[in-house]
């Protein structure tokens, strides 16, 4: 049970370059969510998805690009990377939050440099 | 708009003291409230929730304590120790509605030997 991994752990980007950041989870949750952390700005929500085939904007989905094909994979897309990007990216999966006692589980992070 | 605060970015208590971390909210939707910690390099952990039937969560060496009225919850670790130090996150979501976890933006907390 390796729970949330995401791929890769560092990358450094060109501006203008493109990229995808992977996530897989194994715990079978119908909830994924894409986190960025700037410092000192805490954990921003880019963008969530309910179930397969279904996504929604967060709190800064601006320059950033979803899809959800399956229940265990949400791969986020970035187009034309600029140095604003430039931040830690933490996936995470959970149950329906609607039930109480329900959390989310982190991946380790993928630490984004755009030069 | 941060519908999540965590105002005191940084917080130093000597080893077997307590630590009181504060959070507040702005959106009355939210019912739902847990506790993240971070270690460097690593993602975060999910620490202790409260649901807002509740005033108090007990576990262990951490205690959630929940004022509705005042949209306010607190953190509370007895006694502290130097493992302790890291990130912690505050993070509130809803049962109705608001199907996603709003995190604030954490208190470094280090706990001095």
């Amino acid at each position: 049970n390796a729970g949330v991994t995401q791929t890769p752990k560092f990358r450094i980007l060109k501006i203008g370059q493109s990229m995808t950041l992977q996530c897989a989870q194994d715990m079978n949750h119908n909830y994924m969510y894409w986190y960025r952390q700037d410092p000192g700005m805490g954990l921003k929500l880019i963008y969530y998805s309910v179930g397969a085939g279904i996504t929604d904007k967060g709190e800064v989905p601006n320059g950033y690009n979803v899809s959800r094909s399956t229940t265990e994979d949400f791969p986020l897309r970035l187009e034309l990377a600029a140095p604003s990007q430039t931040s830690v990216y933490f996936c995470a999966s959970s149950y329906s939050p609607g039930n109480v006692d329900t959390e989310a589980f982190f991946g380790q992070g993928t630490r984004l440099t755009v030069v | 708009d941060q519908q999540v605060k965590q105002n005191s970015p940084s917080l130093s208590v000597q080893e077997g003291r307590i630590s009181i971390l504060n959070c507040d909210y702005t959106n009355s939707m939210f019912d739902y409230f847990l506790w993240y910690k971070k270690y460097p390099a690593e993602g975060p952990t999910f620490l202790i929730s409260i649901s807002s039937i509740k005033d108090k969560n007990e576990d262990g060496r951490f205690t959630v304590f929940l004022n509705k009225s005042a949209k306010h919850l607190s953190l509370h670790i007895v006694p502290s120790q130097p493992g302790d130090s890291a990130v912690y996150f505050c993070a509130a979501s809803g049962t109705s509605g608001t199907y996603k976890y709003i995190f604030g933006t954490g208190t470094r907390l280090k706990v001095l030997a």
